[in-house]
């Protein structure tokens, strides 16, 4: 069956400007998360959904960072104002239940940020 | 603070042999632990989760372990093949669980010479 997908695959904006990076989950997943992995280092947690609970939100870095997601659908992680430490791949999971299940991961969105 | 510490960072070895990748964490209270593959450009495939009760899994050439009380990990491949070169990374869920965040090791970088 289809994946999780996320677009675009590749996102170059200028400082500054906002973006909006857009995952599709897989198909009946509850539990939806987005990562960030910048240049050289590990994998940073920003939110997690599960089903109609309230996002947990404790990885987002800053205020100009947020995310919704509608439903157990698609999520949108919205950078507002844009800086270039924001330059990283943004990676999308889902999991089918909750966070005690395998989580399966996007192709990511590479945001460059000039 | 749960730290996940993965060695080695890089490992290069002839192709059809044997080869254990170590992760250790520092709080033992995890609820269960996932190996994952990162191949370059792309995003992670999930190879193994293990719960805390259980002490391996296999899949395939794959086997994972886990000694929670020792505070370690290790992930198995048996004959390795050129298709096996990629970034291996193992997480486990932040504090207790009952949160989307998954604490994530640097990675150990496989290159399986033909």
């Amino acid at each position: 069956g289809a994946g999780v997908s996320q677009s675009p695959s590749n996102k170059v904006t200028e400082k500054g400007k906002d973006v909006e990076l857009r995952c599709d989950p897989i198909s009946g997943h509850t539990a939806l998360y987005w990562y960030r992995q910048r240049l050289g280092q590990g994998l940073e947690f920003l939110i997690y959904f599960q089903g109609n609970s309230a996002p947990d939100k404790s990885g987002l870095p800053s205020d100009r960072f947020s995310a919704e997601r509608t439903g157990e659908s698609v999520s949108t992680l919205t950078i507002q104002r844009t800086q270039q430490e924001d330059s990283a791949v943004y990676l999308c999971a889902s999991s089918t239940t909750s966070w005690a299940d395998t989580q399966y991961f996007g192709p990511g969105t590479r945001l460059t940020v000039l | 603070k749960q730290e996940v510490t993965q060695i080695p960072a890089a490992l290069s070895v002839p192709e059809g042999e044997n080869l254990v990748l170590n992760c250790s964490f520092t709080d033992s209270a995890i609820y269960n632990l996932q190996w994952f593959r990162q191949d370059p450009g792309k995003g992670l495939t999930s190879l193994l989760l293990i719960q805390s009760s259980q002490r391996e899994q296999t899949s395939g050439r794959l086997n994972a372990s886990l000694d929670k009380s020792s505070g370690r990990s290790t992930l198995y491949i048996a004959a390795s093949q050129p298709g096996d070169s990629a970034t291996y990374l193992c997480a486990v869920p932040h504090g207790s669980g009952n949160t989307g965040k998954l604490i994530f090791g640097q990675g150990t970088t496989l290159q399986v010479k033909p």
